[in-house]
């Protein structure tokens, strides 16, 4: 079965400092991989998608995931972190690409940016 | 172009009761899901409707939970009885459906508390 897994529940950076939030996943074809955003309150709004060809993706705000499949990871990154960026993020795996997008999620990573 | 619709926004209850839960999709979007996303965790599907017909209802505790999409429209999701455990935040989202390279969008979900 598949599953996704984020290694850091929580990690705090400094506004203007890199990030790299972690996550594996296994699944035994081809992933079609997505980070998506959680604010508080809020449902989730996807960051960016992986479905097929260049391996480093652009998303939304700024961020970047790289598909590395010899270490089945989807790690996302962004240059220097702004105080918006606070959230919970969570990588996800399409369970089935042949019937909709269902998805299975990580843990979530729970990002703090100090000032 | 409108959301994922969602209502109520939070619901308070006392366990044993019964609550429902009800979903507007985006315009056109024939695969609706329903997910539950427990405090601290990341979500988990409960159920994929494809038009009006039940994709996938394996997580589903169908002796407590129901849902059901009648003209594969809006959707209702039902608790009858509630248990504390139930307390969570149901998130239903929407997509094309079976159309490769393509996402789901999130409501801001639905949360409850059991009490």
């Amino acid at each position: 079965a598949q599953s996704v897994t984020q290694p850091d529940i929580h990690i705090t950076v400094s506004e203007g400092a890199s990030l790299e939030l972690r996550c594996n996943y296994s699944y035994g074809a081809t992933p079609y991989l997505f980070w998506y955003v959680q604010s508080p309150g809020q449902g989730l709004q996807l960051l960016l998608k992986y479905f097929s060809g260049d391996t480093l993706v652009q998303g939304i705000k700024g961020f970047e995931a790289e598909f590395k499949r010899s270490q089945s990871s989807f790690n996302l990154r962004k240059p220097s972190v702004h105080w918006s960026d606070a959230a919970e993020y969570f990588c996800a795996v399409e369970s089935r690409p042949d019937a909709g997008n269902m998805l299975t999620f990580g843990g979530g990573t729970r990002l703090m940016v100090k000032p | 172009e409108a959301g994922v619709a969602q209502s109520p926004r939070y619901k308070i209850i006392e366990k044993r009761q019964s609550v429902a839960f009800w979903c507007n999709p985006i315009s056109g979007h024939a695969t609706l899901y329903w997910y539950q996303q427990i405090l601290g965790q990341g979500p988990k599907l409960l159920i994929q409707f494809q038009n009006n017909g039940v994709v996938d209802d394996s997580q589903l505790p169908k002796d407590r939970f129901s849902a059901e999409r009648l003209k594969g429209v809006d959707s209702t999701l039902k608790i009858q009885p509630a248990k504390l455990e139930d307390s969570a935040v149901y998130l239903c989202a929407s997509s094309l459906g079976w159309v490769t390279n393509t996402e789901a969008f999130f409501g801001q979900g639905t949360r409850l508390t059991v009490v």
